[in-house]
């Protein structure tokens, strides 16, 4: 069974520093896609970005970025020039490519919190 | 990407009844996912509907508690039964969409 790993529980960032959230995962499929999911007080799960394993180029969406080590199976986001907006709790996730694989897999979560 | 309304948003109940979350997706989708959430930690997945056919349910959830409805391909209903304190928490339907999911806004449910 796959497992996906958030060793930080929390993390904190001055406004427009940059943060790393750390994701490691483990699994025996070579064909999968890995996810980074926001929760705002909201509760309405935003997808962040995603990243799919047979790519080797790291995914990037505008101030988010991934460092995606196959080998290493860690997933970190990047989040650069931080804003007040993203905080929130970050999910990161993991699915099976195999057709009719639909279920994902979550981490704990990380609480992210930027201080003005 | 797929949007999905999700009702009620939030309710209060009383120990022993039932409540039945509705989610409707504005496209067809082969499988919705419904997952508990305790406020501050990760999403449990508690079973997976397909239309036409029985939930699947996950380890330590059963149909008599939460029986699931998927009538088409557009809908489905979780029901919470005979419910108790410890079953206060969010609820959250998902379908996959693309390479990754869209969920509903969530229901708080608070059991008193």
């Amino acid at each position: 069974a796959q497992t996906v790993t958030q060793s930080q529980p929390e993390m904190s960032v001055q406004e427009a520093e940059t943060v790393t959230l750390s994701c490691t995962y483990d699994t025996s499929e070579s064909d999968y896609y890995l996810f980074w999911y926001k929760q705002p007080p909201s509760r309405q799960m935003i997808l962040v970005i995603r990243q799919e394993a047979y790519k080797q180029q790291n995914a990037t969406e505008n101030r988010f970025s991934v460092n995606f080590q196959k080998a290493a199976k860690s997933f970190s986001l990047k989040i650069s020039d931080s804003q007040l907006g993203d905080a929130a709790m970050y999910f990161c996730a993991y699915r099976s490519a195999r057709w009719q694989a639909g279920k994902s897999t979550f981490g704990d979560g990380t609480t992210l919190t930027v201080k003005p | 990407s797929a949007v999905i309304s999700q009702k009620p948003s939030r309710d209060i109940c009383q120990r022993g009844t039932s409540l039945t979350i509705q989610c409707q997706v504005d496209s067809q989708v082969t499988m919705m996912f419904w997952y508990r959430q305790q406020p501050g930690q990760s999403l449990t997945l508690i079973a997976t509907a397909n239309q036409g056919s029985e939930a699947t349910y996950e380890s330590g959830f059963v149909i008599d508690k939460f029986p699931i409805s998927r009538p088409n391909l557009t809908f489905s209903t979780l029901t919470v039964s005979n419910m108790s304190p410890e079953d206060s928490s969010i609820y959250l339907c998902s379908v996959v969409w693309g390479y990754g999911y869209t969920f509903g806004s969530g229901t708080r449910l608070t059991v008193v």
